[in-house]
């Protein structure tokens, strides 16, 4: 299995409130993603790094941000969560070999804002 | 509209029963793979196909890539209890870096 962590594993918050979540990779992977998951919608891609400080905005990116320091980590913030944040959030790494694009995902986090 | 259709969205069969479930699209793409995730899991790859035309197999798995590239398909022979997951196409956008999924096909094996 791919070393992908992300944390919190669960949490709840309130509407207005900050919230970063945390994926951790050991494997040096060049590429990593936030996707969002939710009923009738599939994996939605909020945002994703192509390098250290190199991002770039996928397709619900809307009220979020994402930071990469270090190759291993990817934050993922959501700057004032709303109810319609309320979903599952995966984690996925890539290495991105010839034609391929195949992804490693973590195990996700489910953030409930109330 | 979907860029990945998926068919059936939902599927429950009887343990030992074959099965087909497709991914559709409008668009060519240079690659294409197959996921299956478990409740509370984050999907996990299957196999990628890249050929047109491809056929891969992983035990009672067996994966198609259409000739022009624009649809695949999934047959399980004589499904078990194990198979019961939600199983998820996706592929690179033409022009994209990234990945585009279908909304999946939901599998449930009774015993």
């Amino acid at each position: 299995d791919a070393g992908i962590t992300q944390s919190p594993r669960h949490k709840v918050t309130e509407t207005g409130t900050p919230v970063t979540l945390r994926c951790h990779q050991t494997e040096n992977h060049r590429y990593m993603y936030w996707y969002r998951q939710d009923p009738g919608h599939g994996l939605r891609l909020i945002h994703y790094s192509y390098g250290v400080k190199d991002t770039d905005k996928g397709e619900v990116s809307d009220g979020y941000s994402v930071s990469r320091s270090k190759t291993e980590d990817f934050l993922l913030t959501l700057e004032s969560a709303t109810s319609s944040q309320t979903s599952v959030y995966f984690c996925a790494i890539s290495e991105r070999a010839g034609l391929s694009y195949e992804q490693y995902f973590g195990p996700g986090t489910r953030l409930t804002v109330t | 509209t979907q860029l990945l259709e998926q068919s059936p969205q939902f599927l429950s069969i009887q343990e030992g029963e074959n099965l087909t479930v497709y991914c559709n699209s409008s668009s060519v793409f240079s690659s294409l793979q197959w996921y299956r995730q478990e409740p509370g899991e984050g999907p996990v790859l299957l196999v990628t196909v890249v050929t047109g035309g491809e056929v891969k197999k992983l035990k009672r798995l067996t994966f198609q890539f259409g000739d022009a590239r624009k649809d695949s398909s999934l047959h399980i022979t004589a499904a078990q209890t194990g198979d019961t997951g939600l199983y998820l196409c996706a592929g690179p956008p033409p022009g994209a870096n990234n990945l585009f999924f279908g909304t999946g096909t939901r599998l449930t094996v009774i015993p």
